[in-house]
C-alpha cells in the first residue's frame, strides 16, 4: 500500500529566504510523485510532478522538488520565499503502474514572514 | 481512520447509464466541499467546488449537465456523471475543509469509474 508522511504541520519561513517542505513516501514499484497548493477556501492547485528522469523537478511559481530513491523523499523547495507562497502544501503518490489511486500527506501549512 | 468517505471505491458501468459518487465528511461538517478528477498518469484536476445549499462552482471545460454535483447537507456531497461514456473513465476524489478558514483539508480514498 502507498503512503506519504508530511512530517510538518507548519513551516515558517523568513521572505527571501530558501523554503523547504518535507515529503517521504511508500510504495511498491516506481513512484509517482506530485505538490500541490491550496490557498484558503480554493481547490487545489498543481505545482510539480515526477515519473521518470532527472531528480530534480521545476515546477510553477518557481517550487522545485528534489527526487531522492534512497531517501524516498521528494522534498519540495524554493530558493527565495514570498509572503504569497503562505498556503497548504500536498504531496501525494502513486504507483507508475497500473489503475492505482492517489494518495495524499496531511499537508504542510507554509507560513511567510514578512 | 477516514474523516472523509467516498463510496463507492469502484464502480463500472454501462455506457449511457448515471452514476453517482459520494463525499462523506465523518465527524464534521463541511461546508466546503472540492471534487476532482484524476486521468491516468496525469495530475488531479479540480472539476467543481461544492457549497452547501447552493449551487456548485464549475471549473472551465466541465460540463455542468454531465456533471451534476448536489451538495443538500453539511456532511454529505454527491457527484452525479449523467450519460456516462468510455472518455469519462477517470479516478475521481473528493476533498473536504474542516473549518470555514480551510486550513483543514480531509481527502476521501477516491472513486474509479470504468464505463464499458
Amino acid at each position: 500500500a502507498q503512503s506519504v508522511a508530511q512530517p510538518e504541520d507548519q513551516v515558517n519561513v523568513a521572505e527571501g529566504n530558501p523554503l523547504t517542505v518535507k515529503c517521504t513516501y511508500s510504495v511498491s514499484g516506481n513512484p509517482y510523485l506530485f505538490w500541490y497548493v491550496q490557498y484558503p477556501n480554493r481547490g487545489l492547485q498543481f505545482l510539480l510532478k515526477y515519473i521518470t528522469g532527472d531528480n530534480l523537478v521545476k515546477g510553477s511559481y518557481g517550487f522545485e522538488a528534489e527526487f531522492n530513491k534512497s531517501q524516498t523523499s521528494f522534498h519540495l523547495k524554493k530558493p527565495s520565499a514570498l509572503v504569497s507562497d503562505s498556503a497548504l502544501y500536498f504531496c501525494a503518490v502513486s504507483r507508475l503502474v497500473g489503475n492505482t489511486p492517489l494518495v495524499f500527506g496531511k499537508g504542510t501549512r507554509l507560513s511567510v514572514i514578512a | 481512520g477516514a474523516v472523509v468517505s467516498q463510496h463507492p471505491s469502484w464502480v463500472i458501468c454501462k455506457s449511457g447509464t448515471s452514476v453517482k459518487i459520494e463525499c462523506r465528511s465523518l465527524d464534521f461538517q463541511a461546508t466546503t466541499m472540492f471534487w476532482y478528477r484524476q486521468f491516468p498518469k496525469q495530475s488531479l484536476m479540480l472539476m467543481a467546488t461544492s457549497n452547501e445549499g447552493s449551487k456548485a462552482t464549475y471549473e472551465q471545460g466541465v460540463e455542468k449537465d454531465k456533471f451534476l454535483i448536489n451538495h443538500a447537507s453539511l456532511t454529505l456531497s454527491t457527484l452525479t456523471v449523467t450519460s456516462a461514456h468510455p472518455e469519462d473513465s477517470s479516478f475521481y476524489i473528493c476533498s473536504a475543509s474542516y473549518d470555514r478558514a480551510g486550513n483543514t483539508i480531509y481527502f476521501g480514498e477516491g472513486s474509479w469509474l470504468t464505463v464499458v
